[in-house]
């Protein structure tokens, strides 16, 4: 079936960091690819989507290029603000499936 | 906009316990999902349905039921709560189940069995 891989569980960052954040995936055809994070006490909310090959989506200076060549959407930011700790769950949706989501990662960002 | 109401916020139960979780939505929308969070687990689907009467399994299905009676409401039940089990169940729901389509989630139901 389809799913998606978040390689870092955690990541650890100062303010005015570079931020990476790696997702890949795997599924038949062209699914639609999606970044939500979630704040403390809050449930997950959408960051952007992307639906067709070398597709970048962004939003609040974090952005992702969708690439099918080798099936990954890693998310980016030039420079984090501690505003930015949260989890971010990469995820795909195919065929009219429900939704599949990664592991998620937790970012902290220290000022 | 709209919201999704879960309740309880928390639900504290006995081992072999059946336990329900209530899910509303006033979006109008037609498909409603159950996913539950883990910590380094990330979100795994429970259950979903696209419309009222309508259930579809996810991938960790086993231990639950899940009833949507209404449009505006989707329920999960735990059938037998397990020992030492600790989990947020989330709620959410979609227009439709396109490929493209966000998915609103509430605030979530965080569930300790002792």
């Amino acid at each position: 079936g389809d799913s998606v891989t978040q390689t870092e569980g955690q990541v650890a960052l100062s303010e005015e960091d570079f931020l990476t954040i790696h997702c890949n995936y795997s599924a038949s055809g062209y699914p639609t690819l999606f970044w939500y994070v979630q704040y403390p006490g809050e449930g997950p909310q959408l960051l952007f989507r992307a639906s067709r090959d070398k597709e970048k989506g962004s939003s609040r200076g974090f952005e992702a290029t969708y690439d099918k060549g080798t099936t990954s959407f890693h998310l980016r930011k030039a420079s984090v603000q501690e505003s930015d700790s949260a989890v971010y769950y990469c995820a795909l949706s195919n065929n009219n499936n429900a939704p599949r989501f990664g592991a998620g990662t937790k970012l902290s960002v220290k000022p | 906009g709209g919201i999704i109401t879960q309740t309880p916020k928390f639900l504290i139960g006995q081992e072999g316990q059946k336990l329900t979780l209530k899910c509303q939505q006033n979006f109008n929308h037609d498909t409603m999902y159950w996913y539950r969070q883990d910590s380094g687990k990330g979100l795994r689907l429970i259950y979903y349905s696209i419309t009222e009467n309508d259930l579809q399994k996810g991938d960790l299905s086993e231990g639950y039921d899940a009833s949507r009676e209404k449009k505006s409401s989707f329920s999960l039940t735990v059938t037998s709560a397990q020992k030492n089990e600790m989990a947020v169940f989330l709620c959410a729901s979609s227009k439709d189940r396109g490929r493209g389509t966000e998915v609103f989630f509430g605030k979530g139901t965080r569930l300790t069995v002792v």
